[in-house]
């Protein structure tokens, strides 16, 4: 059964880098039918989808995050991570790790689709 | 971006009544790319209904969804107690795709 699991430091000071990693078990990320990706959830709040990955390094963000976010794929260890730089109370929220569908249009080309697996959540906390 | 509201943000019902949440759109759907997800308290939302109308693995047929273009619904039949929760509707096909504010169904 497929298992996503975050890790990283739950506490970050502003201005530094966040970096946390998804560890998957179960199923392959090099496989071609999906994206790998993060989505927080500020405490009491509702979900912000931060960006994803291709097994091929591609990558799709999130317009709001633009500049301060980057995430990778390492195949060799069923890996993906995010690194969101210069941050403040704002990023302050669980962040989810998560598979998402690939989907195919004939327009458009690929693109990430609904979300079908989750970790479990990690919350980081900024404050110095 | 295209932004989804949902209504009511709050559904206070008894197990047993059936819930009817909504989703709209600022913009219509293509292709009806439209999820709705389930999240309890300290969980990860869980994967209920994608292409709205379509149920994921394992989810009941008492969960259903239905819409297009920019209204869409999901329907619980029969509240079960596990059914309390937060629900969320995403929009994806594009970049970054949103989702909904949520709704709260709780035990009236």
């Amino acid at each position: 059964q497929l298992q996503l699991r975050e890790s990283g430091p739950g506490l970050v000071k502003p201005s530094e880098t966040l970096s946390l990693t998804c560890t998957v078990s179960g199923g392959s990320i090099s496989g071609s039918r999906y994206y790998w990706g993060w989505i927080r959830q500020p405490p009491g709040k509702g979900l912000e989808w931060i960006g994803s990955v291709y097994s091929s390094g591609s990558t799709y963000y999130n317009p709001s995050l633009w500049g301060r976010v980057t995430i990778s794929v390492d195949t060799s260890k069923n890996q993906f991570s995010l690194k969101l730089t210069s941050v403040t109370a704002a990023d302050t929220a669980v962040y989810y790790c998560a598979r998402r569908d690939r989907l195919y249009d004939i327009l458009t080309g690929y693109s990430p689709g609904w979300i079908d697996a989750w970790g479990q959540g990690t919350l980081v906390t900024v404050s110095s | 971006d295209i932004v989804l509201t949902q209504s009511p943000g709050t559904l206070s019902l008894s197990p047993g009544e059936r819930a009817t949440l909504s989703c709209r759109a600022g913009q219509t759907v293509s292709s009806s790319y439209l999820a709705w997800y389930q999240q309890k308290p300290g969980q990860a939302p869980r994967l209920l209904i994608y292409g709205a109308s379509s149920r994921a693995t394992g989810i009941p047929d008492r969960f259903s969804g239905s819409g297009s273009g920019t209204d869409f619904t999901l329907t619980i039949n029969r509240l079960e107690p596990e059914d309390f929760a937060v629900y969320y509707c995403h929009h994806y096909g594009t970049s970054p795709g949103t989702f909904g504010p949520g709704t709260t169904v709780d035990i009236k």
